[in-house]
């Protein structure tokens, strides 16, 4: 089964743009969440998607956001881009259970440079 | 709220070393417990996962039992390679709500 992906890998965009990151979940996995990583925060929480519908939200500014298509794939969108989003993005995809304590499993992530 | 805390890097071992990596964590509730590793340019890779108190995990020559008297999930290897060489990172995960993360922990194996 392939794993999570994650387009592009690399991206360099200027202060002020806005750029879109792809995500496309694990076959059969419903729920994908997004996380930002960063040397000096680490990795913090974004957002997560289930059924097209956001359901979990880390505490980003509105610059930040996201939706879910009907085949779970994802995307999110950084506007404004300030020099501080340069930063690693990871997407990770779930069943999306009822428990919600399951496993999320990983992409290889977005390098996203601000300059 | 919920945190993790790891021990801090970087670790440097020769190979064939024993390998400690502490992970103790504040959770209310019954979380599930996760290490995931990640190499050089590359996301993170799922280790090991423990959904319950005294469950152990274990994946490639890594163990990690979670105890929840002590509230930690220390991960531990009999003998590393050069190749273990990575960032290793503890997470929780409640219901409803999102992986926390340590700090991760670097650690760099030489032979």
């Amino acid at each position: 089964k392939a794993g999570v992906t994650q387009t592009p890998r690399y991206l360099i965009k200027t202060r002020g743009q806005q750029v879109t990151l792809s995500c496309s979940p694990i076959s059969g996995h419903r729920s994908v969440s997004w996380y930002q990583q960063t040397p000096g925060q680490g990795l913090q929480f974004l957002f997560e998607y289930f059924s097209e519908t956001q359901r979990n939200k880390g505490n980003f500014p509105g610059r930040f956001s996201g939706r879910q298509f009907s085949n779970s794939r994802s995307e999110m969108n950084v506007s404004t881009l300030e020099l501080g989003d340069s930063a690693l993005y990871l997407c990770a995809s779930s069943l999306g259970d009822s428990d919600r304590r399951e496993t999320q499993y990983f992409g290889p992530g977005t390098r996203l440079l601000v300059l | 709220g919920d945190s993790v805390t790891q021990m801090e890097g970087p670790v440097t071992l020769s190979e064939e070393a024993f390998l400690t990596i502490n992970c103790t964590y504040t959770a209310t509730g019954y979380p599930s417990l996760f290490w995931y590793v990640q190499y050089p340019g590359e996301g993170l890779q799922l280790l090991l996962k423990a959904t319950k108190a005294d469950d152990k995990g274990s994946n490639k020559g890594f163990e990690a039992t979670y105890r929840k008297e002590t509230t930690s999930f220390h991960l531990e290897k009999g003998s590393v390679q050069v190749s273990d060489s990575a960032v290793y990172f503890c997470a929780l995960h409640q219901a409803g709500t999102a992986l926390i993360f340590g700090k991760g922990t670097t650690l760099s194996v030489s032979s």
